[in-house]
């Protein structure tokens, strides 16, 4: 299988600030690679699909980039709404991995 | 409007099985697969495995092998999700989700980039004596 692995494991910042939150590959995986937030008690939502492109709807604040092992996902301008956890998942080939997640606190 | 709704909580003994409904309104069920993925207390997403809702398809983790399967009934556009040989490991909340695949341009052919848009709330299951 491959590994995802994600850090940092959680992080805190404030309003307004842009964080930065990576997944690393065990091996290439090219642009295979989905980000998901899910907020404490709900079902996640897909944010970013093929490692860069934004799904309909998400707010131009998210933003992926990467390829091949290495991936990052940045929010800028933070609100506080944003407080939660943060998944990586690659899809390459017939059985996909998750990252163990990044929780993201608002100060 | 694109749903998945799943069926209620479930209490199992060690050993016992569980079968997971989700089913989906909004759009034509064979035309994506169903995913499903779960998520003990406290941690993080574990993928199970996929089913092609049109061929029958499916691919499971290798965790999972031999223990779970994945099944849907196109006439109701109902999947399911069954595991057997359940142990308080299992205990977690299960979510379906609808698999899409995106078609997108490369430098030469195409990527098709698969990913989960839309899921259900999930159901949870405890594993206990």
């Amino acid at each position: 299988d491959i590994q995802m692995t994600q850090s940092p494991s959680s992080l805190s910042a404030s309003v307004g600030d842009t964080v930065t939150i990576t997944c690393r590959a065990s091996q290439s995986i090219s642009s295979y690679l989905n980000w998901y937030q899910q907020r404490p008690g709900k079902a996640p939502i897909l944010l970013i699909y093929g490692a860069s492109r934004s799904q309909s709807g998400v707010p131009s604040r998210f933003s992926g980039s990467g390829a091949g092992t290495d991936f990052t996902l940045t929010i800028s301008s933070l609100q506080a709404e944003d407080s939660a956890t943060y998944h990586c998942q690659q899809t390459f080939g017939l059985l996909w991995t998750f990252g163990q997640g990044t929780k993201l606190e608002i100060k | 409007q694109v749903h998945l709704v799943q069926s209620g909580a479930e209490v199992k003994k060690p050993g016992a099985s569980v079968k997971v409904s989700c089913k989906a309104s909004g759009y034509n069920f064979t035309t994506t697969d169903i995913n499903w993925v779960r998520q003990a207390t406290g941690q993080g997403l574990e993928w199970m495995g996929w089913m092609n809702t049109n061929t029958g398809k499916t691919a499971y983790a290798q965790k999972f092998q031999g223990r779970v399967t994945m099944t849907a009934d196109t006439s109701t556009s109902t999947a399911y999700m069954a595991l057997s040989s359940l142990n308080t490991e299992d205990t977690a909340v299960y979510f379906c989700a609808r698999g899409v695949v995106s078609r997108v341009a490369a430098a030469v052919g195409y990527y098709y980039f698969s990913y989960m848009d839309v899921w259900g709330k999930g159901t949870a299951v405890s594993v206990s004596s």
